[in-house]
């Protein structure tokens, strides 16, 4: 099944404790992407990745970091996490030569006390 | 940068009505508009998307008009039904070629159908 996937679902952490959220897709997309979900706010885009090793700043990338070694892998990495981040987190996935479709996780639901 | 706005932020409809949301961007240079729903708990998916040589799609209820020269288009429901009762996003392409899979979201609209 042709999917996104993202763990952990829920997480629960205090500030400066680092993290990372994993994003993994099984489509053979080049494109992949991390948004953050606030209330009113609609999706922001934090980071996105062309392709293996080719990243580039979002919207709103202070306070993260991204990796992309493999083509199907693309972590978040909070390196000191801060109440500001609590916030609903996407990955999402496309190709790059269209359709532009992006197919997103699940989602994961983090607070930062 | 590109900056989607999104009207209105809250719609009510009676089941079986029509919905209107309508969206401007700001980038002249942008030439891919997706629409996507989240239903509650979910994530969003894609529903309809139009390009920029293209004014008007269409696919059974939902349509998607563009108008380039004002910058603005709209995600039109005909015939609403409850589970369309969703959050509506529009998106806009940060640029052109390809990068028109990289987008800017409207803030959205929460739509909900009354029986």
């Amino acid at each position: 099944e042709a999917q996104v996937t993202q763990n952990p679902r829920y997480l629960i952490t205090v500030t400066g404790k680092k993290l990372t959220v994993t994003c993994s897709q099984n489509m053979n997309h080049e494109y992949m992407s991390w948004y953050r979900q606030d209330p009113g706010l609609g999706l922001r885009q934090i980071y996105y990745s062309m392709n293996v090793e080719v990243t580039d700043k979002g919207d709103v990338p202070e306070g993260y970091k991204v990796s992309r070694k493999e083509k199907r892998n693309f972590p978040l990495i909070l390196e000191s996490p801060s109440p500001n981040q609590t916030s609903l987190y996407f990955c999402a996935s496309s190709l790059t030569q269209g359709p532009y479709e992006q197919y997103f996780g699940p989602g994961t639901r983090l607070t930062v006390t | 940068g590109e900056n989607v706005e999104q009207h209105p932020s809250t719609l009510s409809v009676q089941e079986g009505d029509s919905a209107v949301i309508k969206c401007t961007y700001s980038d002249s240079a942008s030439n891919y508009f997706p629409w996507y729903k989240q239903e509650l708990g979910k994530r969003p998916q894609l529903i309809i998307d139009i390009r920029s040589n293209v004014g008007e799609k269409k696919d059974q209820r939902i349509a998607v008009t563009l108008n380039k020269t004002a910058k603005h288009f709209s995600l039109h429901i005909t015939e609403t039904q409850p589970e369309d009762s969703a959050v509506y996003f529009c998106a806009a392409s940060k640029g052109t070629g390809n990068y028109g899979q990289n987008f800017v979201f409207g803030p959205g609209t929460r739509l909900s159908v009354l029986p």
